[in-house]
């Protein structure tokens, strides 16, 4: 079936760390999407992928979506504690339907 | 602009029972969806929208979940009778078309727990 996968499932850093996760399809993309989760909160969109190979940056947030459109990956540099919750990736398969990935929650050490 | 808005927020019930959950998507947008998100799991896409008509429900578990959109605007989720693995956020999102090149917008949720 289309499925998203994501690693890790959980990730603790210090302070100022830097953070990466990684969402893997089996299947070829259309487009995907990142969101982000805040504990407690509903899922807020962070940014959309198209173009094979696309790279976009929104200040310490590096989105790479990768030449084969099967893989993205989500880097924050020098993490801060407001980044602190679960990123979901979530893919369109082409199907005008957004698969969402198994999330990668963020927990920072002050 | 106001957001997506849901209604409860949350809501206990025997297993059994029903519970219906209302949703009013932002103003204009065409595209409806309901997400169930189990703790610990990603949203699944339970049914969407596109006006009053279902473009997909292939994961409503259609035995006792029923969705409907009147008139394109307003939804409402309806659990019959609930099994305690319902317990999750429901939420509600819009987006102005569909998918392809248009943001979700997520509602608050309706936290549901069955006992």
């Amino acid at each position: 079936g289309q499925q998203v996968m994501q690693i890790p499932q959980y990730q603790h850093v210090q302070e100022g760390e830097d953070f990466t996760t990684y969402c893997n399809s089996s299947t070829t993309l259309s487009n995907i999407q990142w969101y982000k989760q805040r504990p407690g909160g509903h899922p807020v969109f962070l940014i959309q992928l198209v173009k094979s190979g696309e790279v976009k940056k929104q200040k310490r947030l590096t989105f790479q979506f990768g030449e084969a459109k099967k893989n993205s990956s989500l880097h924050i540099t020098a993490t801060q504690t407001t980044d602190v919750g679960t990123y979901f990736c979530a893919g369109n398969f082409g199907n005008e339907k957004l698969t969402f990935g198994t999330g990668t929650r963020l927990t920072i050490i002050p | 602009e106001a957001g997506v808005a849901q209604s409860p927020r949350y809501k206990i019930i025997e297993k059994r029972q029903s519970v219906a959950f209302w949703c009013n998507p932002i103003s204009g947008h065409a595209t409806l969806y309901w997400y169930q998100q189990i703790l610990g799991q990603g949203p699944k896409l339970l049914i969407q929208f596109q006006n009053n008509g279902v473009v997909d429900d292939s994961q409503l578990p259609k035995d006792r979940f029923s969705a409907e959109r009147l008139k394109g605007v307003d939804s409402t989720l309806k659990i019959q009778p609930a099994k305690l693995e319902d317990s999750a956020v429901y939420l509600c999102a819009s987006s102005p078309g569909t998918v392809g090149g248009n943001t979700i917008y997520f509602g608050e949720g309706s936290w549901l727990t069955v006992v």
